[in-house]
């Protein structure tokens, strides 16, 4: 079965500069939420967006910004990069109303290694 | 907003032998609450979940209660096998599953000894 495809997996950047990242949901999903999860710690929730609108913010930085595009995949933007940006980033997304499961499915992240 | 907190943060037990790890929530309205797997540098993966309308489920050897008057809810592993070795994490939301984002628990690292 498909999963959640995120890209890049391993990114490096030098401070100040800009990231994106890629997620694209499972095929008919229509929600994606975004997670950092630094070394030994939990996953924390950034943003969620719900058919192309936001729909939950969380501890996402001003510095950061992320949309859901037509095709419902979701890019997460990230400026002005810092050290302790250097983390795991998780997309996960949903079929709102499945009453089935109400779990949704993380993809396998990206790493980005802020330098 | 919502506050997870889970307990112990390490837990050691020998093969076969039940595993027992428990989370309490702050919001009353979360009504949300599954666990996640996660090996070291890999994705979270759901175990099992709970609605708050259930006060318990079981699934195979994983079994979760829910006491929502107390606000708090626990993961039970019985017969535990070398590859349940891994991270487990606890989490709440308000949503149902539906596009909130979900509180995390700091995690426990569960150690099965041979």
């Amino acid at each position: 079965a498909a999963g959640v495809i995120q890209s890049p997996r391993h990114l490096i950047k030098e401070k100040r500069e800009t990231a994106t990242l890629k997620c694209y949901p499972i095929p008919r999903h229509d929600t994606v939420y975004w997670y950092q999860q630094g070394p030994g710690q939990d996953p924390q929730f950034l943003i969620s967006f719900y058919e192309k609108m936001q729909s939950d913010k969380g501890s996402i930085p001003d510095r950061f910004s992320a949309q859901q595009f037509s095709d419902y995949h979701s890019e997460l933007n990230m400026s002005s990069l810092e050290l302790g940006d250097s983390a795991l980033y998780f997309c996960a997304s949903s079929r709102l109303g499945m009453t089935r499961n109400y779990g949704y499915t993380f993809g396998s992240g990206t790493r980005l290694t802020v330098v | 907003g919502e506050n997870v907190e889970q307990h112990p943060s390490t837990l050691s037990v020998q093969e076969g032998d039940s595993a027992v790890i428990k989370c309490t929530y702050s919001d009353s309205a979360s009504n949300y609450f599954p666990w996640y797997k996660q090996e070291l540098g890999k994705r979270p993966q759901l175990i099992i979940d709970i609605r708050s309308n259930v006060g318990e489920k079981k699934d195979q050897r994983i079994a979760v209660t829910l006491n929502k008057t107390a606000k708090h809810f626990s993961l039970h592993i019985t017969e535990t096998q070398p590859e349940d070795s891994a991270v487990y994490f606890c989490a709440a939301s308000k949503s149902g599953g539906g596009a909130d984002g979900l509180t995390f628990g700091k995690g426990t690292h569960l150690i099965i000894q041979p």
